[in-house]
C-alpha cells in the first residue's frame, strides 16, 4: 500500500522557474527521501531528510520536513530542461519498510 | 563502483507462464528490495531480503516469490503470470542500515504478459 501521497500529480513550468512538490503521509516515519525517475528508467536518489530535520538542501535542491502536519516539500530552484522527469517521496519506517507515493510528473519547457 | 544491476532489461512471457528476474546489488549492500511499478504509476512495494532472510512483504498473491542467495544477489519469481503483471519492476539495494542513506536503484527489469 501506498505511505506518501505527493501533489500536484503533474505540474508544467518554464525553464528558470522554481518547482514545489509536496508530500503527505501517514505514520511516524525514521527518515524521508526524495527520488527522481527520468520516463522508465530506475529512481535515483536526491536527497533524505530524517525525522529530527526540519531542512536540508543540495544544490538547487531543499527539502522540508514538518513531522507535526507529516509533509514535506521538494523546492527545486532555477529549473532546466533537463529536471522533466518523475518525482517521488518516500517514507522510511523505523523496521526498514520504505513505501513511495504515487509521484509528480514535472514538465519544464525550455 | 558497479551500480545495481537488473536482468534481463525486457522480458516477454504468455499468461500462465513463470517470470525470473534477477537482481545483483551494489558491493557491500546486503539489503535488497523489490517494486513493482505498473504503467503510469507509482512503485508498490513487494520484497524486502537482508543477509539471506526475507524481512517483510508487500501485499501481492503468494505466487510473487523470491530469494538472496549468499552473496546477496536475488530473485523475483512469479508464478501463474496475470496480464495485469505487467509493469517494470524495480530492484534497490542498501546498506545493512535501515536505509539511513538512501537506496540505489537498478534500471528495472519490464515485464510484458500477452
Amino acid at each position: 500500500s501506498q505511505q506518501g501521497e505527493e501533489d500536484p500529480q503533474a505540474l508544467s513550468i518554464q525553464e528558470g522557474e522554481n518547482a514545489t512538490m509536496n508530500c503527505s503521509y501517514k505514520t511516524s516515519i525514521n527518515n524521508l527521501q526524495w527520488y527522481r525517475q527520468n520516463s522508465g528508467r530506475g529512481l535515483v536518489h536526491l536527497i533524505l531528510i530524517r525525522s529530527n530535520e526540519r531542512e536540508k538542501h543540495s544544490g538547487r535542491l531543499r527539502v522540508t520536513l514538518d513531522t507535526s502536519k507529516k509533509s514535506s516539500s521538494l523546492l527545486i530552484t532555477a529549473s532546466r530542461a533537463a529536471d522533466t522527469a518523475s518525482y517521488f517521496c518516500a517514507t522510511v519506517r523505523n523496521n526498514n519498510d520504505m513505501r513511495f507515493g504515487a509521484g509528480t510528473r514535472l514538465t519544464v519547457k525550455p | 563502483e558497479a551500480g545495481v544491476t537488473q536482468s534481463p532489461t525486457h522480458l516477454i512471457k504468455t499468461r500462465g507462464q513463470q517470470a525470473t528476474l534477477r537482481c545483483s546489488p551494489i558491493s557491500g549492500h546486503t539489503s535488497v528490495y523489490w517494486y513493482q511499478q505498473a504503467l503510469g504509476l507509482g512503485l508498490q512495494f513487494l520484497l524486502w531480503y537482508d543477509e539471506g532472510e526475507e524481512r517483510n512483504r508487500g501485499n501481492f498473491p503468494p505466487r510473487f516469490s523470491g530469494r538472496q542467495f549468499p552473496n546477496y544477489s536475488s530473485e523475483l519469481n512469479v508464478n501463474a503470470l496475470e496480464l495485469e503483471d505487467s509493469a517494470l519492476y524495480l530492484c534497490a539495494s542498501s546498506l545493512q542500515d535501515r536505509g539511513r542513506n538512501g537506496y540505489t536503484f537498478g534500471s528495472g527489469t519490464r515485464l510484458t504478459v500477452v
